[in-house]
């Protein structure tokens, strides 16, 4: 029973088009995460969250937009999609986003762009 | 930023030998140090993880070292199995960071 889910498990996409990944964790953590996974990178970081608030943002593109409705959500838009952006994107969450602590991370949702 | 090295990138190993995987970072204000096990089209899973109060940790098979001088770290699995064949992340963080630094992952290998 995974407490952390995205949707979907895996998407195909067009070049230049918008995708939404979904992630919603039911750990009852405060913060969350973004990172990001492929061959060239595995594992790279690119936003966290706590309490709801921006905490930091490693991703040069503004082409990613996390979107959190509420607080056990956060969500990844990315527009203009390109073939470089092929990937695994894992969601991830732990108690209070201090850095020092258990990381959970979801199943990810694997993206390709055509 | 935190940067955290990981070597080798591919091991091998006889099956009930040991397997021992090297991390480095840069930060020294870095605290906790996890390891991370990840099957294929698995996500990662956390196996065992030291903060810097400690020298050694030991959860059953899993060993980790944390060096603060050498600001090295490292991971030892005794008596490897099939079933710990996948591959490993190591990663350091501060109090200040907010965030898991990873390393470029190694691919471990059982042999029978």
């Amino acid at each position: 029973d995974p407490k952390i889910i995205q949707k979907p498990k895996y998407l195909v996409a067009v070049t230049g088009s918008e995708k939404i990944l979904i992630c919603e964790q039911y750990l009852g953590h405060n913060a969350m995460y973004w990172y990001r996974q492929s061959a060239k990178k595995p594992l790279e970081f690119m936003f966290s969250y706590s309490y709801q608030k921006l905490m930091d943002n490693q991703t040069a593109s503004s082409r990613f937009q996390p979107q959190s409705s509420k607080k056990n959500h956060l969500d990844l838009q990315i527009t203009a999609l390109k073939p470089d952006d092929s990937a695994t994107y894992f969601c991830a969450s732990s108690q209070e986003g201090t850095g020092s602590e258990r990381l959970f991370f979801g199943h990810g949702t694997k993206l390709s762009v055509l | 930023g935190e940067q955290v090295e990981q070597l080798p990138s591919i091991l091998r190993v006889q099956e009930g030998s040991s397997a021992s995987i090297n991390c480095s970072y840069e930060d020294s204000a870095s605290n906790y140090f996890p390891w991370y096990k990840q099957e294929p089209g698995e996500n990662p899973k956390l196996i065992i993880d030291i903060r810097s109060n400690m020298e050694r940790k030991q959860i059953q098979e899993l060993i980790v070292l944390l060096d603060k001088k050498a600001k090295r770290f490292s991971l030892h699995i005794t008596d490897t199995q099939p079933g710990d064949s996948a591959m490993y992340f190591c990663a350091a963080s501060s109090y200040n960071q907010g965030k898991l630094i990873f390393g470029q992952g190694t691919k471990l290998s059982i042999k029978p």
